[in-house]
């Protein structure tokens, strides 16, 4: 069964709304979480690291405005895309890994987010 | 190399033959090499993750490769069926724990 669990598998949303997308650590603990995004014809691109009870860390060209993370528990990270525009259409993906060296990433089943 | 690249971009091959991918990526700042299989509408599933110069994993039919002096990776899968169609993704981790950064992916397609 799956490991990582991510809701909602698509979404489509109005210009200037917000879309909330869930990523939740079924089997284990996780107090760090990924956020990836892939464009199409692109490879999947780190956008932040969620850490439970902290401040994601945004990477570089990331708005951490626009994408507020929030980890409040050690098995569920959210991702909210604020005021939405059809240039954050894409498709969002989260993993998790468990404690430990070289270990694999479990990802979600990603969410397509279409802007209108 | 700058950044984790994958070649072919895709790859059509008949059932039963043998096929290979190379990604290439930056020998500095490596900590470890993953290969995820990522089916249409699922989630990418690890194959391997390997760390060591020289390392060799296989798993079933899929076995991978590792030269970190030189920066490469190849995947190797042997008679190739139509349920091994998927994308091909490698990505480098570097030393910020959990960080990979991802190729663009092999698109394998097996015909019957």
């Amino acid at each position: 069964g799956a490991v990582v669990s991510q809701h909602p598998s698509w979404v489509i949303c109005k210009s200037g709304t917000s879309v909330k997308i869930e990523c939740r650590s079924l089997d284990f603990q996780a107090t760090t979480m990924f956020w990836y995004r892939q464009f199409p014809k692109q490879s999947l691109m780190l956008m932040a690291t969620s850490n439970e009870g902290s401040k994601a860390t945004y990477e570089q060209g990331v708005e951490k405005d626009k994408f507020l993370i929030n980890h409040a528990s050690l098995t569920l990270s959210t991702l909210t895309v604020t005021s939405a525009h059809p240039e954050d259409s894409s498709f969002y993906i989260c993993s998790a890994r468990r404690p430990g060296m070289n270990t694999e990433a479990f990802f979600g089943q990603g969410t397509r987010l279409t802007v209108v | 190399i700058l950044n984790v690249e994958q070649s072919p971009q895709s790859l059509h091959v008949q059932e039963g033959d043998s096929t290979n991918f190379t990604c290439s990526f930056p020998s500095s700042n490596f900590y470890a090499l993953h290969w995820y299989r990522w089916e249409t509408a699922k989630s990418p599933e690890a194959l391997f993750v390997m760390t060591l110069n020289g390392d060799e994993k296989k798993k079933g039919r899929i076995s991978a490769t590792l030269n970190t002096k030189e920066g490469y990776s190849y995947l190797y899968i042997k008679g190739s069926q139509p349920e091994d169609s998927a994308t091909y993704l490698c990505a480098q981790e570097g030393t910020s724990y959990g960080k990979l950064t991802f190729g663009q992916g092999t698109i394998l397609t097996v015909h019957p």
